[in-house]
């Protein structure tokens, strides 16, 4: 079946530090990945996304690409922020018009010390 | 748009007792998730619905557990009886068809003592 491997954290930077967590994945076919964060309290949002090969999701300054050849979709941030303090999930769905699912890691905890 | 609505935020029950959480999902959305997060297991899909009808409950985890849609507005996820394992936050998410992301709730948490 479908599954997703993320780093396991927690992960501490500092301000303006670069960010890296890593996911990669398996599954058959051609899914579709995406990168969801959660803020304390909150339900998750969606941050980026990927839908086929060599696709570059970004969004607020994070960016992700989908690499087939290493199953990978790993999350990157030049110059992280206090206010990026969460936890961050990589998904995948499963290909296949009628999927659905989404399949999610464990998800990383990201503290940005000032 | 108020995003899909949860209802209550928190719950804290006794074993034994019966537990209804509430979701209202964005209007026009054709599918509703069910998920369950804890620290041991993380997110786990317990069911979802398109167009009102249960397609895949098979991580409902047991009979105890059910849940309804009785229209495209409104759902339900029932435990009865509760036990303090079942204590976890449980987040409702919708989507429309051929859209490629959820958009979640934000939880109820679920304590049973």
């Amino acid at each position: 079946g479908n599954s997703v491997t993320q780093m396991e954290g927690p992960v501490t930077l500092s301000e303006e530090a670069f960010l890296t967590i890593n996911c990669t994945y398996t599954a058959t076919g051609y899914p579709s990945l995406f990168w969801y964060v959660q803020y304390p309290g909150e339900g998750l949002q969606l941050l980026l996304k990927a839908t086929k090969a060599d696709d570059k999701g970004s969004n607020k300054g994070f960016e992700a690409t989908y690499r087939k050849e290493t199953t990978s979709f790993h999350l990157e941030k030049g110059s992280v922020q206090v206010s990026d303090s969460a936890v961050y999930f990589c998904a995948l769905r499963g290909s296949g018009g009628s999927n659905y699912k989404l399949t999610f890691g464990k998800g990383t905890l990201l503290t940005v010390n000032p | 748009d108020a995003g899909v609505i949860q209802s209550p935020r928190h719950e804290v029950t006794e074993m034994g007792q019966e537990v209804t959480l509430r979701c209202k999902p964005i209007s026009g959305h054709d599918y509703l998730f069910w998920y369950r997060q804890t620290m041991m297991r993380g997110l786990e899909l317990l069911i979802y619905f398109n167009n009102n009808v249960p397609i895949d409950d098979s991580g409902m985890p047991e009979d105890r557990f059910s849940a309804k849609m009785p229209n495209a507005s409104f759902s339900t996820l029932k435990i009865q009886p509760s036990e303090p394992r079942d204590s976890a936050v449980y987040f409702c998410a919708s989507t429309k068809q051929r859209d490629y992301g959820y958009t979640f709730g934000s939880g109820t948490r679920l304590t049973v003592v």
